[in-house]
């Protein structure tokens, strides 16, 4: 079974420029979370999709950040424009449903403004 | 509030057990989770406990939860190389569907 792909795997911007991200979650998952990994902390949810709905964007800088899963499967993150405190790893996770107990993450994606 | 603390460090030497604690906040938490971080890699499930549990045990990994202290330990037997590596605790909250609340984590190295 194929896990969670995320791309780039690296990327390096300036700041006040835009990036977007891409992951595509295990087949048949419909429950798709973005976090951020801030170099020394763990994980923080950005966004929750179930299908192509948000489920839970609370935590998402919505001046900067927007997410998207337009047909319930691949998912993308952007940030526009980007700040140097959005330096960071960026890990997609899915998970069956989202009453399933298990998430299986990505590799992620490490952003780097500069 | 929604915080999960770890201890950042913890060192051992092979062969020897290693046991990493965490402290949560959010007593309605429905699953508690312990996650494996590898330099360069996301994030591996390696076991969980649901909180009416006191004890769960999978091979060389035992989880201890003491719901009354909110206090959750990962203890590894026979501690080898190949579990170097940042192990993170996580609380799954109540109503909030599989969304996670992580620590920060605990480096573990292990040592010769």
């Amino acid at each position: 079974e194929a896990g969670v792909a995320q791309s780039p795997r690296y990327k390096i911007i300036e700041k006040r420029q835009s990036v977007a991200f891409w992951c595509n979650p295990i087949s048949g998952h419909a429950t798709l979370y973005w976090y951020q990994q801030i170099l020394g902390q763990g994980p923080k949810l950005l966004i929750q999709f179930q299908n192509n709905g948000v489920v839970d964007d609370s935590q998402l800088p919505k001046d900067r950040f927007s997410a998207e899963r337009l047909k319930g499967v691949d998912s993308t993150l952007k940030i526009q424009p980007a700040k140097l405190e959005d330096s960071a790893v960026y890990l997609c996770a899915s998970s069956f449903n989202f009453l399933n107990t298990e998430a299986f993450f990505g590799q992620g994606t490490r952003l780097t403004v500069v | 509030g929604e915080d999960v603390e770890q201890s950042l460090f913890l060192s051992v030497r092979e062969g020897d057990s290693s046991v990493i604690n965490c402290t949560y906040t959010d007593s309605s938490s429905t699953y508690l989770y312990w996650y494996k971080q590898e330099p360069g890699a996301g994030l591996q499930l390696l076991t969980y406990i649901f909180s009416n549990m006191d004890m769960k045990q999978d091979q060389r990994l035992t989880v201890l939860l003491n719901k009354k202290d909110k206090h959750l330990s990962l203890r590894i037997a026979d501690t080898q190389t190949g579990d170097s590596a940042i192990y993170f605790c996580a609380q799954g909250l109540t109503g909030g569907g599989n969304k996670l609340t992580f620590g920060t984590g605990t480096q573990l190295k292990v040592e010769l």
